[in-house]
């Protein structure tokens, strides 16, 4: 079956700290692939996108994610990390085959703590 | 501004009472969906609808129920809550078609405990 694994429940990392967030996916052919952030109280917010094409993907708040067909993951990164990035990440994946793409499986999500 | 609106944000309610709880999109999207979000478990979704009066269902169905009357307008039933519906609710849209690759937009959420 499809799945999404996000290993880290919780991370905590100081404020200007480096960050990376693994995700890793089960599934046969590589579908489309994101992550969402979720403020406290709010909806999710989209970061990037990965569909084809150039493996390193650019996206908002200076995040950014790899993508690595051999490991099957889609890690979150960014270089300095600023106290605002609180918050919890979900990474998540669109199947390709058909009816798949109405739906998006999420990862179970990590939650980030900057300490100051 | 383009949003997705739930309401209501918070919801307290007994066993068996039943609920709605409303979403609405002024996007102009053909796609809606709802998803329910536990500790540990992500976002699962409930029911999804393509367009107007299409609606299917999605992972944890169960013990609710959907509509898809109007385009904007993807209200979320629960016609008799059990304790096992305490969770955080979510709508989110976006435009059909695309193979998948256009984003979701969520709204704020609502959240519902049931007693």
């Amino acid at each position: 079956a499809q799945s999404v694994t996000q290993p880290d429940i919780h991370i905590t990392v100081s404020e200007g700290a480096s960050l990376e967030l693994r995700c890793n996916y089960s599934y046969g052919a590589t579908p489309y692939l994101f992550w969402y952030v979720q403020s406290p109280g709010q909806g999710l917010q989209l970061l990037l996108k990965y569909f084809s094409g150039d493996t390193l993907v650019q996206g908002i708040k200076g995040f950014e994610a790899e993508f690595k067909r051999s490991q099957s993951s889609f890690n979150l990164r960014k270089p300095s990390v600023h106290w605002s990035d609180a918050a919890e990440y979900f990474c998540a994946v669109a199947p390709l085959f058909s009816g798949g793409y109405n739906k998006l499986i999420f990862g179970a999500g990590t939650r980030l703590a900057v300490h100051p | 501004e383009a949003q997705v609106t739930q309401n209501p944000r918070y919801l307290i309610t007994v066993t068996g009472k039943k609920l709605t709880v409303t979403c609405s999109q002024n996007m102009n999207h053909e796609y809606m969906s709802w998803y329910r979000q536990d500790p540990g478990l992500g976002l699962r979704q409930i029911y999804y609808s393509m367009n107007v009066e299409v609606t299917d269902k999605g992972d944890v169905p169960e013990g609710y129920k959907v509509s898809r009357k109007e385009k904007r307008n993807f209200p979320l039933i629960l016609e008799s809550p059990s304790p096992n519906q305490t969770s955080l609710y979510f709508c989110a849209s976006k435009q059909s078609g695309g193979q998948g690759r256009s984003p979701l937009h969520f709204g704020n959420g609502t959240r519902l405990t049931v007693t």
